[in-house]
């Protein structure tokens, strides 16, 4: 089982706001970082470190964290941002990498 | 440009070995800890293993743990999973990932991921 969590599945109405969280007890020591996988590719680092993004990330993609809970958000969904996406961190050994479940956004 | 190829993925039979390998170019190979993660078909990341910069130090997932081994050669800028006593359940598309961290609470992260090559476990 993971010691990460997140909801199977979100959903959001195009151009509209989504949040995406992670929770779990390491991530009172250590940032998250989210990743973006659509089917058939590899995943694709979009947030990482307190709220970082990568070259070529849109904007639209931010993260936050408050106590045991790391947050995506997505500031005007579009429809290419359906997707799954996976939150990862260090273990609370801080030696071993844990991902979370993964959720399912679709844009409606 | 920083690309990662994974390499060695075939059909095995349980109790097997196999190995992987994972040929890194673009970027000095010896300055990052590097990962392999799994997905097995139609579901989550599986985190597997890390090495650091100088295979000084290794981890690995309870699941995976005194089964696989996990290598690199810096001189040929390859990293290597050697996969033992192989399971059903380890049937999986195996990434390797450049791995980045940050002192403190910045946590670790995976930038780039290879396209994964494909070790199935079957009889």
């Amino acid at each position: 089982s993971s010691e990460l969590t997140q909801d199977p599945a979100v959903s959001v109405a195009l151009g509209q706001t989504v949040r995406i969280t992670c929770q779990g007890d390491s991530l009172r020591s250590y940032y998250a970082s989210w990743y973006q996988q659509k089917p058939g590719q590899a995943p694709v680092l979009v947030i990482y470190g307190k709220n970082n993004r990568p070259s070529g990330i849109p904007d639209r993609f931010s993260g936050s964290s408050s106590g045991n809970t790391a947050s995506l958000t997505i500031t005007g969904a579009q429809a290419e941002d359906e997707a799954d996406y996976y939150c990862n961190s260090r273990d609370s050994s801080g030696n071993r990498v844990v991902f979370g479940g993964g959720t399912k956004l679709t844009v409606l | 440009e920083v690309q990662l190829v994974e390499s060695g993925g075939v059909v095995v039979q349980p109790g097997g070995s196999l190995r992987l390998s994972c040929a890194a170019s673009g970027f000095t190979f010896d300055d990052y800890t590097m990962h392999w993660v799994r997905q097995a078909p139609g579901k989550g990341l599986e985190w597997v293993s890390l090495i650091s910069w100088d295979g000084g130090s290794t981890y690995y997932a309870d699941s995976v743990k005194g089964r696989f081994t996990i290598s690199r050669d810096n001189s040929k800028n390859s990293l290597y999973l050697q996969m033992n006593s192989l399971r059903t359940e380890d049937t999986a598309l195996y990434y390797c990932a450049k791995g980045l961290a940050a002192a403190g609470t910045g946590g670790v992260w995976f930038d780039p991921w290879g396209q994964g090559t494909l070790v199935t476990v079957s009889s």
